[in-house]
């Protein structure tokens, strides 16, 4: 069957170490892969999109890692902060039979906490 | 920057009666969604839509659901007569044409059927 699995429910952390976050799947093929923000009562807030054929992704204090022989994607919060205390989502993207844009298909989420 | 919009951010109806959700999409995109999120649960996929018609839907998305884009500027989902498990959060996304670019969300309707 088809799964997309987020390693932990919750992650607790120590402000500035750096927060690594799991996201494994089977049975999809993903065309691309993103991770998105969400905090309580809010819509989900793109962070980052990595594509099949790439390998990392970076943006400021943000890094995803994308596997395709594993089927998983590590993202990486460095030099962590309390402000970065939300959940994160990893969702796979892929594509209709026209070869466009499809659906997204979320994991569950990770909620990490960054302690001062 | 430009943001996707949703109306109401709180819905509250009887079981049976019909409600209708509104978005409005960034308005140089193509490609609509609705996704919804029950309590604690992940965000699922509802349905797509590009040019004026399902692009997909889920087995979620039933006879009981339909989405419209009624002029240029809004989008929006109906649930024809609702069920206590209709009781979610309810997001519309929208994104460019071009595969692969990210979807961005509304805030989402809270909806909770009595």
């Amino acid at each position: 069957s088809q799964k997309i699995e987020q390693n932990s429910e919750a992650l607790n952390i120590q402000e500035g170490k750096t927060a690594t976050l799991t996201c494994n799947y089977t049975n999809y093929s993903p065309a691309y892969l993103q991770w998105y923000r969400q905090d309580p009562g809010r819509g989900p807030v793109f962070l980052l999109l990595i594509r099949e054929n790439e390998k990392e992704k970076r943006k400021e204090r943000l890094k995803v890692t994308f596997d395709t022989t594993l089927k998983q994607s590590l993202f990486h919060i460095t030099a962590s902060q309390p402000a970065d205390s939300a959940t994160y989502l990893c969702a796979l993207g892929l594509l209709n039979y026209g070869g466009s844009q499809g659906n997204l298909i979320f994991g569950k989420g990770t909620k990490l906490s960054v302690k001062p | 920057e430009p943001e996707v919009t949703q109306t109401p951010s709180h819905q509250v109806t009887q079981m049976g009666q019909e409600v209708i959700l509104r978005c409005v999409p960034i308005s140089n995109h193509l490609y609509f969604y609705w996704y919804r999120q029950i309590l604690g649960q992940k965000v699922e996929f509802l349905v797509s839509f590009y040019n004026n018609e399902i692009s997909e839907k889920s087995e979620i998305f039933d006879d009981q659901f339909s989405v419209e884009r009624p002029d240029g500027s809004n989008f929006t989902l109906k649930i024809r007569s609702t069920k206590l498990e209709d009781s979610a959060m309810y997001f519309c996304a929208s994104s460019p044409l071009r595969e692969g670019q990210p979807q961005h969300f509304g805030d989402g309707t809270r909806l909770s059927i009595l």
